[in-house]
Formats: structure tokens, sequence, C-alpha cells
């Protein structure tokens, strides 16, 4: 069935690395892909998304990959700091009998050590 | 969590109690939806409703129900037939119909004891 597969589960880096996290999805009719941010006792926020048209999108320090013949896509976060930990989940969308909806991976926890 | 709310934030149930989570959009959304988050699992689609009086089961909507009589409002509501309903639960919101951004709401931790 539809299925979106996120790595790593954890994912420490020291404060001003770089952190990648990486999502795979199997319905190669996938068109758009969000990434959320959830800290803690809170709801996911929206950060960037792309559409299958393009392949790359940034937003200052953040930017997404796309490559639809693999079907993965990445989230890229330079120069982290401290607020950036947080849980991050990419979704993609999948065709079921009433439209669009979105399928999500089960999350990554990102540590930023000051 | 931009113009979506939910009420109450920490809920505690006896089991065997039904109980109902709040949801409430002002930013005049066609679209909105429940899912339930787990920890160490991405989000799972309970229900779905693209306009009003009208909804769909998502992917674990069993023991739960749902009702869409306003634009603004969709209100769940988790029944005793639910095995496992100790969860974090989530609505969210989108102009349109899934391929669309969707907003989350803050969330609703509901413990069954």
């Amino acid at each position: 069935g539809e299925n979106v597969e996120q790595h790593p589960s954890t994912l420490s880096v020291q404060e001003g690395d770089s952190a990648v996290i990486k999502c795979t999805y199997s319905d190669s009719a996938s068109n758009y892909f969000p990434w959320y941010k959830q800290e803690l006792g809170k709801g996911p926020q929206l950060i960037i998304d792309i559409r299958s048209n393009v392949g790359e999108k940034k937003d200052q320090r953040i930017a997404v990959t796309l490559n639809k013949t693999a079907k993965h896509f990445s989230l890229h976060i330079t120069e982290t700091q401290p607020e950036d930990s947080a849980v991050y989940f990419c979704a993609a969308s999948i065709w079921w009998e009433y439209g669009n909806k979105l399928v999500f991976g089960a999350g990554t926890i990102l540590r930023v050590k000051s | 969590d931009g113009g979506i709310t939910q009420s109450p934030k920490y809920l505690f149930r006896k089991e065997g109690q039904n109980v109902t989570l709040s949801c409430e959009q002002n930013l005049n959304h066609d679209a909105m939806y429940w899912y339930r988050q787990d920890p160490g699992q991405g989000l799972r689609l309970i229900y779905y409703s693209q306009i009003v009086n009208d909804f769909q089961k998502g992917d674990i909507a069993e023991g739960y129900s749902v009702s869409r009589e306003k634009k603004e409002s969709f209100p769940l509501t988790v029944t005793s037939a639910q095995k496992n309903p100790t969860a974090f639960y989530l609505c969210a919101s989108s102009t349109g119909q899934g391929a669309y951004e969707q907003y989350f709401g803050p969330g609703t931790r509901l413990t069954v004891t």
C-alpha cells in the first residue's frame, strides 16, 4: 500500500552544522511533498513544501530536494540553531477514492547541541 | 497554529465513556481532517471532510465518529468501541483537497484509563 519511509529516526548535530533528513515514497503519482516541524506538545507547523514540477526549493536556511525518478525527497537545514530542535515529518500526497490525501513519515527527532 | 483551535488541550476519561474533541477554524477552509499521533509513528488519518455535511473514513476510522454541520467546526467523538484511544489527536484544515497545504491545530492529548 501507500507508504512513506523517513530516515533517520533521530539526528544529533552540533550547532552550526547541517542536518539532512530523507524520505522515500511508493506512489509514483504523488505530486505534493510538505515538511512539518513539531515542537513538544504542539501541532505540526508547515515549514516548506515542494511540488513535483520542481527539483529544489529554498527558504533561507531550509531547502528541500526532490528526485521523482528515485521517488525520494530530502530536507536540508544549514547553520543549525538550538531552536531547530524538534520533530520533523515529511509527507507525500497519495491518490485515494476521494481525491488526494497526505501520508506521513514516522518523524525524525532533531537535536541541535550548543 | 494559525486560526485552528482545539479544546481541551488535555482530556482524561474512564474506559467505556464516549468523549468528543472540539475543532474550530476561522480560515474559511473547505476541507478539515482528524489525525491520530502515537509515539514513533507518523500521523494517521481518521476522518476527512471536504465540505459541510459530507465526510469520509480515513485509514483508522473504527471506533470514531464525526459530524460537519458547519464549515468552521469538525468535532470528533471517540467512542467506547475504540480499543486503544489514548493518543494525541490533531485537527487540520486546508483550502482544498489533499494536494493543498494543511494547517494544524495545537492538538488534544486524550488519556483513557
